[in-house]
């Protein structure tokens, strides 16, 4: 069983929108947790990083927060652009182990 | 300074053949790990290299294996190729002791594609 579930799988908004993904783990311990984006045949790129006594961090219109008690994270994209339309991976380590979620496909259309 | 380098970008292949995949990390960087990437999936982890050695290994059969040469880049080989091992392949470089753990730089990718 993944030990880290992102939902929804896929989504699709309007242009100029407001998004939030979600990220839930169950990894333990807990070192720190990543936001990648993800164009399509391309490698991922940093988006957030946030450790145990961080609960958000913002990268222009991304925000992401972590509550680190209930094992949740979650990235909230403000005023969508066409050019987010990616996949959105998050990534938690536990000191050398890192674990994948399966990533949250977004489309933004016009 | 140059970010992580993959080559090929692209890659055909057929049934049974070997392919080399190759990785230079970021400048500074130590620790190559390679991942394979499903269409539509995450990342899996196959290896990582530190010092020359394959430090740590996900659930991946032993017809993947790597090398890291001493400037720090690394290849990945994978043998007797299986329709199933059409993926894109990820390197990502880190720099080991570094503050935060784990903070990996990915490349571009190598896009197989196994016939």
């Amino acid at each position: 069983k993944n030990q880290v579930e992102q939902s929804p799988q896929s989504l699709i908004i309007l242009e100029g929108k407001n998004c939030t993904l979600q990220c839930n783990y169950t990894v333990s311990p807990f070192s720190n947790l990543r936001w990648y984006k993800q164009d399509t045949g391309r490698g991922p790129v940093s988006l957030t990083i946030m450790t145990f006594s961080e609960n958000t961090k913002s990268n222009g219109r991304y925000t992401a927060t972590l509550d680190a008690d209930t094992k949740q994270s979650s990235l909230h994209i403000t005023a969508s652009q066409l050019s987010d339309s990616a996949s959105y991976i998050c990534v938690v380590s536990a000191f050398d182990d890192m674990r994948f979620g399966a990533g949250t496909r977004l489309t933004v259309k016009p | 300074d140059a970010g992580v380098t993959q080559s090929p970008t692209h890659l055909i292949k057929t049934r049974g053949q070997q392919v080399t995949l190759r990785c230079s990390p970021k400048s500074g960087h130590d620790t190559v790990s390679w991942y394979q990437q499903a269409l539509g999936q995450g990342p899996q982890f196959i290896f990582q290299y530190y010092e020359e050695e394959e430090r740590q290994r996900g659930n991946f059969p032993d017809r993947f294996s790597g090398h890291q040469f001493p400037n720090y880049s690394s290849e990945l080989n994978v043998n007797a190729l299986l329709l199933g091992d059409s993926a894109l392949y990820l390197c990502a470089s880190s720099r080991t002791g570094a503050v935060i753990r784990n903070i990996q730089y990915f490349g571009a990718g190598t896009r197989l594609s196994v016939l």
